[in-house]
């Protein structure tokens, strides 16, 4: 079974240019995370979908973050315009039920943003 | 407020020897906690979980950890480590009363030395 795709795995831009991370998750999982891992941190949550519905978008900053999963399956973090603090990891993560707390995540191999 | 600490941010220790990578949280609610692995360039990968039951939880790659309630720590434990279990550590917790966000620690570094 694959696990969770992400690309790319590396992205370096200058800032204030727009830059899109895509997400696929575990076929059949409802719930999609994207986190944001700050160098030497753990990763913190930016937004989490149930199905296409984003349940949880209280830490996505929403004046340049932007996530859509139109179709329930995959997904798209976009960042415009890039600021050079928006220089981390981002992970995506899927559950297979409707993300209750008990729920184990399964994560992508994240994409490396650079913001130069 | 809730929150999770790793008390060591690197752990050095040499191969065979045992190991202890120390979480504790605070929350004044049922919690549900997660210990994961991060090796270099990839993605976190679950080791162990506790949600109820027994407080002595065991993982993969011979890991476990001990649930201690009025300690309110989650330690995570291995024997003997390998070279191979060099990666950065990350404990994890769920509060019941947030569901599907989980709060993670800042990360503990083991490193295994020959």
């Amino acid at each position: 079974e694959a696990g969770v795709v992400q690309s790319p795995r590396y992205k370096i831009i200058e800032k204030k240019q727009p830059v899109a991370f895509w997400c696929n998750p575990i076929s059949g999982h409802n719930t999609l995370y994207w986190y944001l891992q700050n160098l030497g941190q753990g990763p913190e949550l930016l937004i989490r979908y149930e199905n296409e519905e984003a349940v949880d978008d209280s830490q996505l900053p929403k004046d340049r973050f932007s996530a859509e999963r139109l179709k329930g399956v995959d997904s798209t973090l976009k960042i415009q315009p890039a600021e050079l603090g928006d220089s981390a990891v981002y992970l995506c993560a899927s559950s297979l039920g409707a993300g209750g707390p008990e729920e184990q995540q399964f994560f992508g191999p994240g994409t490396r943003l650079t913001v130069l | 407020a809730q929150s999770v600490t790793q008390l060591d941010s690197q752990v050095p220790v040499f191969e065979e020897a045992p190991v202890e990578l120390r979480c504790n949280y605070s929350s004044s609610v049922s919690v549900y906690l997660f210990w994961y692995v991060q090796y270099p360039n990839q993605g976190l990968q679950l080791l162990l979980k506790y949600l109820s039951g027994s407080t002595l939880v065991k993982g993969i790659n011979g890991f476990e950890a001990e649930f201690n309630k009025s300690q309110t720590s989650f330690h995570l434990r291995k024997p003997s480590v390998h070279i191979s279990d060099t990666a950065e550590y990350f404990c994890a917790v769920s509060f019941n009363t947030n569901a599907g966000k989980s709060t993670f620690g800042d990360g503990t570094t083991l490193t295994v030395k020959p």
